[in-house]
């Protein structure tokens, strides 16, 4: 059974860097896009990016300046990092799988989300 | 990007009546290559993660009951319920994965 479990820290300062972490099991991590999505009430849901196990990334261009999304194979994870955030970036964040195919990106895996609040 | 919306916001259906939700993409999703809609239709209840429903406009994600169905080509689409159960009690969104970014429609709240 695929399974997508995710943490981090959920109250940061405004000009923070946010950082959340998603571990995979029950699937091979290799073949698969691997994708961090938000949802705030003001934006709904929006794409933030994916990585492949070979490390190679997409970013949504809104946000591609202040987003890194790293992998780590060994431990079939990946992770996200959002730079210099502000109040906008509130939101839950959810990291979900994608598609074994190159830009076709739809999720069927979700992880459970993290509650992510941006305030001094 | 490709802006999805649908319509309407809110719907109340009663139990066993069809509900019926409409999502409109500003671009075509249709790739003439391979004759598919990019196009897929999530689930989300209270609490929890959006649930993929439908994906290539109408085809049924495996183990999602068959009374939902999803039509439409080019720029028009619908998700249908056909026979609305409780626990169909959710809000329902479309996203396009023709283009880049991946975008999500706001979202259809369906009520009993």
């Amino acid at each position: 059974q695929v399974h997508l479990q995710q943490w981090g820290a959920g109250l940061l300062k405004p000009s923070e860097t946010l950082s959340l972490t998603c571990a995979v099991s029950g699937v091979s991590f290799s073949d698969y896009y691997w994708n961090w999505i938000r949802q705030s009430p003001g934006k709904g849901l929006e794409w933030i990016g994916e990585i492949k196990h070979s490390g190679s990334t997409n970013y949504n261009p809104s946000l591609k300046s202040r987003v890194t999304i790293s992998v780590d194979t060994s431990k079939n994870q990946f992770s996200l990092q959002v730079t210099s955030v502000t109040a906008a970036d509130t939101a839950v964040y959810y990291c979900a799988r994608g598609t074994s195919a190159i830009a076709v990106r739809r999720f069927d895996y979700w992880g459970q989300g993290t509650l992510v609040t941006i305030s001094s | 990007d490709i802006v999805m919306t649908q319509s309407p916001d809110s719907l109340a259906v009663s139990l066993g009546e069809r509900a019926t939700i409409n999502c409109r993409s500003s671009q075509n999703v249709l790739y003439s290559s391979n004759n598919q809609n990019y196009l897929a239709w999530y689930q989300q209840k209270p609490g929890q993660p959006p649930k993929l429903l439908i994906y290539w406009a109408s085809t049924r994600e495996s183990g999602v009951p068959d009374r939902f169905s999803g039509s439409g080509s080019g720029t028009d689409f619908t998700l249908s319920i056909s026979s609305l159960q409780a626990e169909d009690v959710a809000v329902y969104y479309c996203q396009q994965y023709y283009g880049t970014p991946p975008t999500f429609g706001q979202g259809t709240k369906v009520e009993i």
